[in-house]
């Protein structure tokens, strides 16, 4: 599975969006962008995740680019509950392969009121 | 739905006793399941991967002999950590994959926090 590279801590005021970014420069033509977070204490959460279109859903907004070298998380109107660590991950997901996920450091982002 | 519990949620033994640690699948069938070990500060580090009724593949530099994983049933994984030392204090995650793919596919535990003495 492709790297991923995140800023490790980001803040963000709370009400506003919070704009997560992660690079994947090796990505493969078959994988996958995911995003999940983890809040202290907690197991991974999963949010969204997208091959090459943007996506949404009720949790967040993910922007990938043209190239599919870099995405975005979006938060759209940020809570003090989603003080959280962020991991990007990059995989291929296949039916009948292992599809395990590989955690990098994530980015730690903290939201202030 | 796809909801994966685990039990208990926090342990605290002795060092040279054993732990067993549970990892269920409440309304999906888990044809597969990982776990996961996090220390403080920390990512998380997979430690195994178990398939339903076979014998788990665990990752480089992790012990087989000393966490030992079942798998007996499609909705029940098992991870036992034998003569617990106090390194082996830390955050124990399990996710269950269910079977097909809709996208999300992986769910995981709330966690357990083994701490030994």
């Amino acid at each position: 599975d492709a790297k991923t590279t995140q800023p490790p801590s980001m803040d963000c005021a709370e009400g506003r969006a919070a704009n997560l970014p992660c690079n994947h420069s090796t990505i493969s033509g078959n994988e996958y962008v995911y995003w999940y977070r983890q809040i202290h204490s907690q197991g991974p959460q999963y949010i969204i995740h997208g091959l090459k279109n943007n996506e949404t859903n009720e949790m967040a907004s993910l922007i990938i680019t043209e190239d599919r070298k870099s995405s975005t998380l979006i938060l759209p109107h940020a809570t003090l509950r989603d003080t959280a660590v962020y991991y990007c991950i990059v995989r291929v997901v296949e039916s009948n392969a292992g599809n395990m996920l590989t955690f990098g450091g994530g980015t730690r982002l903290m939201v202030k009121p | 739905g796809a909801v994966v519990s685990q039990h208990p949620s926090w342990v605290i033994c002795k060092s040279g006793t054993s732990v067993k640690i549970e990892c269920r699948s409440l309304d999906f069938q888990a044809t597969t399941m990982f776990w996961y070990r996090q220390f403080p500060k920390q990512s998380l580090m997979l430690m195994a991967t178990s398939n339903e009724g076979s014998k788990a593949t665990y990752e480089q530099g992790v012990e087989k002999d000393k966490f030992l994983i079942n798998h007996a049933s499609l909705t029940l994984s098992t991870l036992t950590v034998t003569s617990a030392h106090p390194e082996d204090s830390s955050f124990y995650i399990c996710s269950a994959r269910m079977s097909g793919w809709n996208g999300n596919e992986q769910f995981f535990g709330p966690g357990t926090r083994l701490t030994v003495l």
